[in-house]
């Protein structure tokens, strides 16, 4: 069956750190890939999509990579701020007309 | 201006009760959501409707009952509520259907089953 995993214990970094948040998938072929934030008591923000023939999505201190090879998206957030702190989802699409399956998200500690 | 908005945000009630949840959009998109997230965590698809029409019906137990009256409202009805139904329930929309399109959310109701 298809399988997100996204590291579920928090990541704890000092600010102005690049932080690195890791989305895996298997028995899955996504097309596209999208990134969310979801702060406490508050619905996900759409942040990056990245489409399978692109290697790297960029978007201002955000950056985004995916690699079908690995079945691995990596997320990036470059000069970390507190603000930056919150859950980070991962939510791969196969195709086009299909829905989106998020994984469980890694929560993320920036510590001045 | 709130793009999704769902009331109420927050609904506590006995078990064997019927509630309502009410969801609207005002970014003008065709594609509307319900999704379930558990103490977990886990964002869990429900339903998705597109203009009005029901595209996807995951695995839901047919106590629950969405309605789209018009394209800018999505309502979810629950029968019968058990313990289990407690979680936070997310409205979101997006442009078209798709895989490829942003999801604009709610800000998520909280069902608490007493």
């Amino acid at each position: 069956s298809q399988k997100i995993e996204q590291n579920s214990e928090a990541l704890n970094i000092q600010e102005g750190k690049t932080a690195t948040l890791t989305c895996n998938y298997t028995n899955y072929s996504p097309a596209y890939l999208q990134w969310y934030r979801q702060d406490p008591g508050r619905g996900p923000v759409f942040l990056l999509l990245i489409r399978e023939n692109e290697k790297e999505k960029r978007k201002e201190r955000l950056k985004v990579t995916f690699d079908t090879t690995l079945k691995q998206s990596l997320f990036h957030i470059t000069a970390s701020q507190p603000a930056d702190s919150a859950t980070y989802l991962c939510a791969p699409s196969p195709y086009a007309g299909n829905m989106l399956t998020f994984g469980g998200g890694t929560r993320l500690m920036v510590k001045p | 201006d709130t793009a999704v908005s769902q009331t109420p945000k927050y609904l506590v009630t006995q078990m064997g009760n019927d509630k309502s949840i009410k969801c609207e959009q005002n970014l003008g998109h065709d594609t509307m959501y319900w999704y379930k997230q558990d103490s977990k965590k886990f964002l869990k698809i429900m339903f998705s409707y597109n203009n009005k029409e029901l595209i996807i019906n995951e695995t839901v137990p047919n106590r629950f009952s969405p309605k789209s009256p018009d394209k800018a409202h999505l309502n979810l009805h629950i029968n019968s509520l058990e313990l289990g139904d407690s979680a936070v329930y997310f409205c979101a929309s997006s442009p078209r259907i798709g895989g490829n399109q942003p999801q604009h959310f709610g800000d998520g109701t909280r069902l608490s089953i007493l």
